[in-house]
């Protein structure tokens, strides 16, 4: 069965600090994989998405970056962080192909000092 | 571009009774699905039903089923004999080549 990992599950990190979190997925190959953000009772904004090795679409413009340098292997970088930057990160996967349901990661929450 | 949105932003509901959660959307696309998904307080996002736009049945997944209205773009997530353990933000999502949009939840409570 398809795992997805995601971590760390809590971090706090001052302003101008940098960031990476990963995502990894197993049990699929080639997995639409992405990047989403909720604020405090908010919805789900959608950051990044990937069809493959490589390939990054950017939904908004932003401080963030991502980057796919394995199938299964999804990162959300910054350089320097803001405080607006602080939320709740999920990473999500999906079978390629159709309109497939997206299988979420448990998130990580990111604060922001 | 779609837009989804949910017009409750809280609903309560008894233990074992039924409870309707409202979603409309907004598309261009011809082929799309819909999906409700929920996230207790754990944070977690669970795919609880999922939609064909081109089906005109509705979906059902135990005691969770859907109205769906296409022309009038609505899709409504029906709770049945409602549990404590259904307590959790519900979100609406419509998505067309593995995008999703979601709506911005509806925050069900589920009281003895």
């Amino acid at each position: 069965s398809q795992t997805i990992h995601q971590w760390p599950a809590t971090l706090v990190q001052p302003v101008g600090s940098p960031l990476s979190l990963e995502c990894t997925v197993e049990g699929t190959s080639n997995p639409n994989l992405y990047w989403y953000r909720q604020a405090a009772g908010r919805g789900l904004q959608l950051l990044f998405y990937s069809v493959g090795i490589g390939q990054i679409s950017s939904e908004v413009p932003q401080n963030l970056s991502a980057s796919r340098p394995q199938d299964r292997q999804f990162i959300l970088s910054s350089k320097k962080l803001l405080l607006s930057d602080s939320g709740f990160y999920l990473c999500a996967w999906s079978v390629v192909g159709g309109n497939q349901p997206q299988h979420f990661g448990d998130g990580t929450r990111l604060s922001i000092l | 571009a779609q837009t989804v949105t949910q017009s409750q932003p809280e609903m309560s509901v008894q233990e074992a009774e039924t409870v309707t959660l409202s979603c409309t959307y907004d598309t261009s696309e011809n082929n799309y699905y819909l999906f409700w998904y929920k996230q207790p307080p754990s944070r977690q996002m669970i795919l609880v039903i999922r939609q064909e736009a081109y089906k005109q049945q509705n979906a059902t997944e135990n005691r969770f089923s859907v109205n769906f209205q296409k022309a009038a773009k609505s899709f409504s997530l029906k709770i049945s004999d409602s549990q404590l353990g259904d307590t959790a933000m519900y979100f609406c999502a419509t998505g067309t080549a593995s995008k999703l949009t979601f709506g911005t939840g509806t925050r069900l409570q589920v009281t003895l």
